[in-house]
Parts: C-alpha cells; structure tokens; sequence
C-alpha cells in the first residue's frame, strides 16, 4: 500500500505569508504526528493526534504554528506570518498505535525568504 | 531536561569494517526504542524497534542493537559495514511516562568508504 504522503515537496514563500502543508497517512493509522528537521539536526516534535484530537501539541514552537486533522486522516499543518528561522523541512509520520513504529513521509522543504 | 543523545557526529569507516553507533536517554520508566535511517535522499526508514523481551534485537541489512537498561543505552551495531551503509542514523525514544511521541537525538552521519 502506500506510504505517507506529504504535499507539496518544496514550499519557497516569502517572509509574512500564510503556508499550508498537508500529509496524507497510511490508511487505518491513527496517529498521526508532525515534526521539523533543520540541517544537521535531528527530527523535533511538533504535534501528534490521535485520531481527530491533537494530543499533544506541546512542540510548536508559537502560536503561529497550527495543526488541524478534521475526519482523523489527512492533516494539514499551519504557519501564519512566516518567518525566515520556519526554514526547514516538515516531516510527518503515521503509525498504527501510539507509541509503535512510525512511518515517515519524504517531508516539506519550506524555505522562507 | 530529558533528551537522547548520540555520541558521535560524523562516523568514516572503510568496507567490512565493524560499527557500533552510541545512543543514551535520560527517561525513566518503560521506553520503546527506535533506529531510523536516513539515506540520501530518501524518507526515514526504520531500522529496528525494541519495546519488550530480549534485549539484543536484530533489524533489517544486517544491524542489530542492544538495549542496556542499566546504561540507559540503545547502540547500535553491525559487523560488516558496506558502502550502501553510507547515511544518516537516528535513534529515537518514546517514553510512555513523557508522552507519546518520539524523541530523536540528533542523529549520527556514517560515510563508508569503498
């Protein structure tokens, strides 16, 4: 079946824009979580649901960051009033379970400028 | 502040040389432990997962990782490196008493030479 999908693959906005990232999960996955990854550093959380609910958002790192994951599949990612240092890539995973191995999308490249 | 960390940054090892990549946390209680890897170009991919059971667990291309619970550590091991081993490795914990999302170190770069 298919893996985790993200779209789009590369994001370049400018500085102050509005910019969406959606994921699509593996079917029948439940948990869904989103991370950043700067170069060089490893994955850090963001935000993960379960199922509609987000669980634990604990991560984003400002209230211009925000998740939403309506009917407990795809979610889509939101950044208001983009700044240069949201540069990075946006990965999202799905898994069966919380907790159980997670299956990672090939992520979003956002580049603000 | 709880955290996972990996000993080395950047690891150069020559073919069929022996690998061994540090990793230790710093959650109590039950963990479930994870390497990914990351090849160039391409999405995280699990290695090996160990939740419960015997300790030494043995994942896909030949790695392996022993989970030492009185060490707090999770390394990760393989005899016999080989080119297409050329990437970057991530060991990630998922402590159920801190949430249930998984923490990453920050990862540690292998390049095998041929």
């Amino acid at each position: 079946g298919a893996g985790v999908s993200q779209t789009p693959s590369n994001k370049v906005t400018e500085k102050g824009k509005y910019v969406e990232l959606r994921c699509d999960p593996i079917s029948g996955h439940t948990a869904l979580y989103w991370y950043r990854q700067s170069l060089g550093q490893g994955p850090e959380f963001l935000i993960y649901f379960q199922g509609t609910g987000a669980a634990d958002d604990s991560g984003l790192p400002n209230d211009r960051f925000f998740a939403v994951r309506p009917e407990g599949s795809v979610s889509t990612l939101k950044i208001q009033r983009t700044e240069r240092g949201d540069s990075a890539v946006y990965l999202c995973a799905s898994s069966l379970l919380l907790g159980y191995e997670a299956f990672f999308g090939q992520g979003t490249r956002l580049t603000v400028v | 502040a709880q955290s996972v960390s990996q000993h080395n940054h950047h690891v150069i090892l020559s073919e069929a040389a022996s690998l061994e990549l540090g990793c230790n946390y710093s959650y109590g209680g039950t963990v479930n432990l994870f390497w990914y890897v990351q090849y160039p170009g391409q999405h995280l991919q699990l290695l090996l997962k160990y939740f419960s059971g015997d300790p030494l667990v043995k994942g896909i291309k030949g790695f392996e990782a022993e989970f030492i619970k009185s060490k707090f550590s999770f390394n990760l091991r393989k005899p016999s490196v080989q080119w297409s081993d050329t990437a970057e490795y991530f060991c990630a914990v998922n402590a159920r008493n801190y949430g249930q999302n998984f923490v990453f170190g920050p990862g540690t770069r292998l390049s095998v030479l041929p």
